[in-house]
């Protein structure tokens, strides 16, 4: 089946900037995204990038897709505890079936 | 507004015992259903998924089972939990109506069988 890799930790200091990386195998991905679960939670989308484009940002959010090594990854800038969660990485194919990554811990120290 | 509902939110069975967790979906119709299961620091393994009514895929062979009486009500069961059955369960909708198809989750139920 199809597989989606990420580091499953990260820790950085407050107002650093945090760059997660994802990478996937499935070729005929349509749209990546990037959820956020606090703890106890449920998962919240974050933001989401269409295959055939190479960047998208939305405030403090940077996405970037790298569709020939199919590499995806996340920046947050000027980082904030309240970033502090998991973050998964999701594809979805070309049949509309999505599959996550075992999600990022993002630890944020003042 | 859509809203999609889970609960309970924390279960602790003992093992043998049956199971049912139960979620709704308000402000849309006809969405796809999915049920996940959250194992303790890993990702998300899909478990069931629904189109519509009456109709589920299981993407997992397992002691549960999914179903949908109504539109937007789906339901996660079992006869005879088993230790291995713990975790933090994640209902999740999705619109069919076209568009990125993010998955809109719900709170998460946390089971434990002890």
């Amino acid at each position: 089946g199809e597989d989606v890799e990420q580091s499953l930790f990260l820790s950085v200091r407050e107002g650093d900037s945090s760059v997660i990386n994802c990478t996937y195998t499935d070729s005929s991905s349509t749209y990546l995204y990037w959820y956020k679960q606090e703890p106890g939670a449920g998962l919240q989308l974050l933001t989401y990038i269409f295959s055939n484009m190479d960047m998208k940002q939305d405030q403090r959010l940077t996405v970037l897709l790298n569709k020939k090594d199919k590499h995806l990854s996340l920046r947050i800038a000027d980082t904030q505890t309240g970033d502090s969660a998991i973050y998964f990485c999701a594809e979805r194919d070309n049949a509309g079936k999505s599959t996550f990554g075992d999600g990022t811990t993002l630890t944020v120290k003042p | 507004s859509q809203t999609i509902h889970q609960w309970p939110a924390t279960l602790v069975q003992p093992v043998g015992s049956p199971l049912s967790l139960e979620c709704t979906v308000e402000g849309t119709s006809n969405p796809n259903l999915y049920w996940y299961r959250q194992a303790a620091g890993r990702g998300l393994q899909l478990l069931f998924y629904s189109v519509g009514i009456g109709q589920i895929s299981s993407e997992v062979p397992q002691n549960l089972s999914a179903s949908r009486p109504q539109d937007r009500q789906f339901i996660l069961s079992s006869k005879k939990l088993l230790l291995s059955d713990s975790g933090f369960y994640l209902c999740a909708w999705e619109s069919q109506k076209g568009g990125p198809g993010e998955l809109f989750f719900g709170e998460g139920s946390r089971l434990t069988v002890l």
